[in-house]
């Protein structure tokens, strides 16, 4: 089965704790990206990638990292820089030409 | 800078059409797109324009005029499932290939 996978589910940080997102793709998709979804708002863009070993602030990278070392692999590191880091975060993944963004189930990042 | 503005939230019956409006402002558009969200779900995708006009898929249809910065997405016989929300998203050359999304329209479908 190709797709996007998430983990975890639900994630807790505590205060002055980075903690790390995983997304994994297996539909040989050159771009990927992260986003986060607040209540009742929509989703903006943290960093996305259009090819591995490189990647691209987004609207609101500050307290967030990335890296792309392999094709499939895009794993979000959300620091103790980020004061606000309670969301839903869903990572996407297209191929290079970008018709469409597939998402992942998403993952729930809540703090202690 | 960028703008996406549509509707917060709409209201209809099963059986009925609903069109759901969206405007946006961008520099170096390349396409709009319509994703579904339901409640605590990942978006999943619905339509793609790049060009002016209609794009039909079964009981969704999607319209663009580029001219106007205007989109709308159409549902038709809507079915209580549809209950959901509905996020337009653009496409600019601004930043790659990633979308800037609108904060989408909840949609709830009564009997």
């Amino acid at each position: 089965d190709g797709g996007i996978t998430q983990s975890p589910k639900y994630l807790f940080r505590k205060e002055g704790q980075n903690v790390t997102l995983s997304c994994e793709q297996n539909l040989n998709h050159d771009a990927m990206y992260w986003y986060r979804q607040d209540p009742g708002q929509g989703l903006r863009l943290i960093y996305y990638s259009q090819i591995v070993n490189d990647f691209q602030k987004g609207d609101i990278a500050e307290g967030y990292s990335v890296s792309r070392e392999k094709k499939e692999s895009f794993p979000l590191t959300v620091t103790s820089a980020q004061k606000n880091p309670t969301a839903f975060y869903l990572c996407a993944s297209s191929t290079g030409s970008g018709e469409t963004q597939y998402f992942g189930p998403g993952t729930r990042l809540l703090v202690l | 800078g960028q703008n996406i503005d549509q509707p917060t939230e709409m209201t209809a019956t099963e059986g009925a059409i609903v069109q759901i409006n969206c405007t946006y402002q961008t520099s170096g558009f390349n396409g709009l797109f319509w994703y579904q969200q339901h409640a605590g779900e990942a978006p999943t995708f619905l339509s793609y324009n790049v060009l002016d006009g209609l794009e039909e898929k079964g009981r969704f249809s999607s319209f663009l005029s580029r001219s106007k910065g205007y989109s709308y997405l159409l549902l038709k016989e809507l079915q209580m499932k549809d209950s959901a929300s509905y996020l337009c998203a653009v496409r600019s050359n601004q930043a790659g290939t990633a979308l800037i999304f609108g904060k989408g329209t909840t949609l709830s479908v009564s009997s």
